[in-house]
Formats: structure tokens, C-alpha cells, sequence
């Protein structure tokens, strides 16, 4: 299994372009989430989702959208870049919600100049 | 609304010593806690969690915590560090709705 994974690595953006950061899971997970970690805030959930076809809000969604069409797949999409939006993200997975462990994507750096 | 927190930005200690690194939450129902532990440069792994049962739990590396109910806290210790878990380490919670919560981190520095 290759676990969670995350492309691309790095990426810097111009101040009004958009991009989709991608995730995918092999371990047949229903639930998957997208964190932003910014120096001397932990982790802060952005949108997560339980199951193919539903998403919904997390702690700081404002500037993102996801979508979930398949169970493997949980791509963010960031329509028009801000400075506030540099962070690194990371993606994870679970075999359940909030009980279960979650595996963690190595993580999508983002610098929007 | 659940929160957690890591009053400890950064715990420095020496090579062979125990570390606690401190652990509050706070919920108006019942919890799932969790360690997690991020090396540099890395995704972030679980050391450990608390679901029901015995409150002192046991993980990976040699590191334990106690979930205490009263006090509502979730400590992170190990009687005898290495260089090797020179990491940073973020607690969680969940209250068994969708979203897990995490602290804002502490930095484990331990020098030889």
C-alpha cells in the first residue's frame, strides 16, 4: 500500500492563480481531510468529508473547495491564491471519523507570493 | 466546542532524561485523545491514543500518557529521552463527531 499520497511536493503561486492540490488513498478509507499547519498553530482542519459525494466544512475553509467523486481521491482546490493561504497542507485519511487512527499524506508546501 | 491545549511551546532537555509535555482539553462530552509526532520535514504519525479503558495508554517509542477526567488533561511522558525524539508533538481530541482538533504543538529539543 502506498498509504497517502500528496502531489506535488512544493508549489509557488502568483497572488489570483488557482491550483489543485491533490490526495489519494489506497487503504479504502471513507473518511479523508485537509489541514493547513502554520508556525505556532497546530493543525487546523480546513473541509473534510465521511464518504464519496459528501464534504463539509472544517475549522478555516474560507478560500478553498473540495470535492469527493471516488473514495480514493480528495483533491483541494484553491481558486484564487492570498498570501494567507501560504502553509504547508496535509492530507489524511481514516477507517472512521474521530475513534480511529489518522494516516497522514507527507505534505504539500505552498508559498503565494 | 472542544480545544486543546499544549501550554509548552518547547521542552528542552538532555539526553536520558524524562519529559512530560502537557496535554488540557476541553469538552462537555465524552473524548478520544491522541499523540501524534512529526519529524522534521515529515507527515505526522500516532504515538499513541485513548478511546475507553485504562486511562494510562501505551505507545510507540517508549512514550505513555494518562488520561485524567478530572483534571482534563492528557500528559505525554517517557522517563528517558534519546536524541532521536527530538520531533514535534501535537495532541488531539475528538469528540466522535467528524473533526479532530489539535493543539498547537510542543518541540521536544533533547541535546546529548
Amino acid at each position: 500500500n502506498a498509504g497517502v499520497t500528496q502531489t506535488p511536493k512544493f508549489q509557488v503561486l502568483k497572488t489570483g492563480q488557482s491550483m489543485t492540490l491533490q490526495c489519494a488513498q489506497d487503504m479504502n478509507h471513507e473518511y479523508m481531510s485537509w489541514y493547513r499547519q502554520d508556525p505556532g498553530m497546530g493543525l487546523r482542519l480546513i473541509h473534510y468529508s465521511v464518504g464519496a459525494g459528501i464534504t463539509d466544512q472544517g475549522e478555516v475553509p474560507n478560500g478553498y473547495n473540495v470535492s469527493r467523486s471516488t473514495t480514493e481521491d480528495f483533491p483541494l482546490r484553491l481558486l484564487s491564491a492570498a498570501p494567507s493561504q501560504t502553509s504547508v497542507y496535509f492530507c489524511a485519511s481514516s477507517y472512521d471519523r474521530g475513534t480511529y487512527e489518522q494516516y497522514f499524506g507527507p505534505g504539500t508546501r505552498l508559498t503565494v507570493t | 466546542a472542544q480545544s486543546v491545549t499544549q501550554l509548552d511551546s518547547q521542552v528542552p532537555v538532555f539526553e536520558e532524561a524524562p519529559v512530560e509535555l502537557r496535554c488540557n482539553y476541553s469538552s462537555s462530552v465524552s473524548v478520544y485523545l491522541f499523540w501524534y509526532v512529526q519529524y522534521p520535514n515529515q507527515g505526522l504519525q500516532l504515538l499513541l491514543k485513548y478511546l475507553s479503558g485504562s486511562t494510562l495508554v501505551k505507545g510507540i517509542n517508549g512514550f505513555e500518557a494518562e488520561f485524567n477526567k478530572s483534571q482534563t488533561s492528557f500528559h505525554l511522558r517517557k522517563p528517558s529521552v534519546h536524541i532521536s525524539d527530538t520531533a514535534e508533538y501535537f495532541c488531539a481530541v475528538s469528540d466522535n463527531t467528524d473533526k479532530l482538533i489539535f493543539g498547537t504543538g510542543t518541540r521536544l529539543q533533547v541535546f546529548p
